[in-house]
């Protein structure tokens, strides 16, 4: 069955320190990831996407990601965060475009001064 | 400007009483999907449509119904069998031209049951 675990529920960081949010997937076939982030109240918003050729993924607002399929990983990361990073981030999984994408339950990031 | 549209931002409703979330799209896209967002539960697929007058049920269809008569516009209606119908609604679609396909959302419709 598919599915995609983000094992951290809240995370805390200091503004300027690094980050990293963990994602894990299950998936029969050649997995489409992303990442998304969601502002309080609002939709969400494409970071970053990997569906084939380099496994490190460069997205938008300096985030990167790295496939890792002996892992079945999709870890999103950042050298140094900004206090308007604080989001909710979600990474889905999907099959060949238009099927269905499956979210894990999301990650929240708090930063702090 | 291209994107999804949805309306109303917040609606209240009172117990027995169906209601309808609009969707519209002006990007083109044939796939469309409507996702509910509770806390702590990520995003759960409700309905998705990948051509007109066509839709299939999600992980979550029970009381909700959909139709998808144009393609720009991908109604949901939130009936009264929808045992706990309060929580957040996104609309999403995709494009199968695009290689990843990836998911553009609305700005989301708060439903509020009281």
């Amino acid at each position: 069955a598919q599915s995609v675990t983000q094992p951290d529920i809240h995370i805390t960081v200091s503004e300027g320190a690094s980050l990293e949010l963990r994602c894990n997937y299950s998936y029969g076939a050649t997995p489409y990831l992303f990442w998304y982030v969601q502002s309080p109240g609002q939709g969400l918003q494409l970071l970053l996407k990997y569906f084939s050729g380099d496994t490190l993924v460069q997205g938008i607002k300096g985030f990167e990601a790295e496939f890792k399929r002996s892992q079945s990983s999709f870890n999103l990361r950042k050298p140094s965060v900004h206090w308007s990073d604080a989001a909710e981030y979600f990474c889905a999984v999907g099959a060949r475009p238009g099927n269905q994408f499956y979210f894990g339950t999301g990650t929240s990031l708090t930063v702090i001064p | 400007d291209g994107g999804i549209t949805q309306s109303p931002k917040y609606l209240f409703r009172k117990e027995g009483q169906n209601v309808t979330l609009s969707c519209e799209q002006n990007l083109n896209h044939d796939a469309m999907y409507w996702y509910r967002q509770d806390p702590g539960q990520g995003l759960r697929l409700i309905y998705y449509s990948q051509i007109v007058n066509d839709f299939q049920k999600g992980d979550i269809a029970e009381g909700y119904s959909v139709s998808r008569e144009k393609k720009e516009s991908f109604p949901l209606t939130v009936t009264s069998a929808q045992k706990n119908p309060t929580a957040f609604y996104l609309c999403a679609s995709s494009s199968r031209e695009l290689l990843t396909g990836e998911l553009f959302f609305g700005e989301g419709s708060r439903l509020t049951v009281l």
